[in-house]
């Protein structure tokens, strides 16, 4: 079982519509990473958080450290948001520069 | 802008010749990292660097260097590439070693293929 699950692996939506990304953790972890890459680009940092509620634009992220859990939203959704979104914890330990992927979800907003 | 980039977008390379891929920062991060990702995978990571100091993850091959000559640039070098090396390769840099206290900034990553 992987330590960082996400669902659901694949999103589809229509244009406008206000889209949910869930991310559970089973590692003790202080913060946490929501990551967003394009088909065949790189990949982008949207939000580190360790507590409560970040927002950018038209993103939302929001986390429980006690539940494990985080989730991504995404109001008005737009075709420029298909992409892979990826929650990623940090590993702990002594490899601190290390980040453990969820499976990513791949969302699809047609116009 | 501050940022990550590497170079090239994409490389092709031969079954066997040395291919050097290149990445360069203009945010002064002390840390640099190489992720490997291959078609629909998560990214792995190969190693990093915190200023000078060279980590190598225990199941990188032997087959995969890497060098940082100065703060801002760094280089993953694979000696003898074969064909499961294709790949997407990610640079990345972070402000302090902890990914518990600094995000990642990425660079828009090299694909190579091997032929």
């Amino acid at each position: 079982k992987n330590e960082v699950e996400q669902s659901p692996q694949n999103l589809t939506a229509q244009e406008g519509e206000f889209i949910t990304i869930n991310c559970s953790y089973s590692v003790g972890i202080s913060a946490l990473h929501w990551l967003q890459q394009h088909p065949g680009g790189g990949i982008v940092s949207l939000f580190m958080l360790s507590s409560g509620k970040k927002k950018h634009g038209r993103l939302i992220a929001t986390i429980n450290i006690q539940e494990k859990h985080s989730s991504l939203h995404i109001t008005a959704s737009h075709p420029r948001d298909s992409a892979v979104y990826i929650c990623a914890a940090p590993s702990g330990g002594t490899s601190y520069g290390k980040l453990t992927f969820g499976q990513g979800t791949i969302l699809t907003v047609h116009p | 802008d501050a940022m990550v980039i590497q170079n090239p977008r994409y490389q092709v390379t031969q079954f066997g010749k040395p291919v050097t891929l290149s990445c360069s920062q203009t945010l002064n991060h002390n840390v640099m990292y190489w992720y490997q990702q291959k078609s629909s995978q998560a990214p792995k990571l190969l190693f990093h660097y915190y200023d000078k100091d060279f980590n190598n993850e225990a199941d990188t091959p032997d087959n995969f260097q890497s060098r940082r000559p100065n703060t801002s640039f760094c280089f993953l070098d694979i000696r003898s590439p074969g064909l499961g090396d294709a790949a997407m390769y990610l640079c990345a840099t972070s402000r302090v070693l902890s990914t518990q206290d600094s995000p990642l900034h990425f660079g828009n990553g090299t694909r190579l293929t091997v032929t």
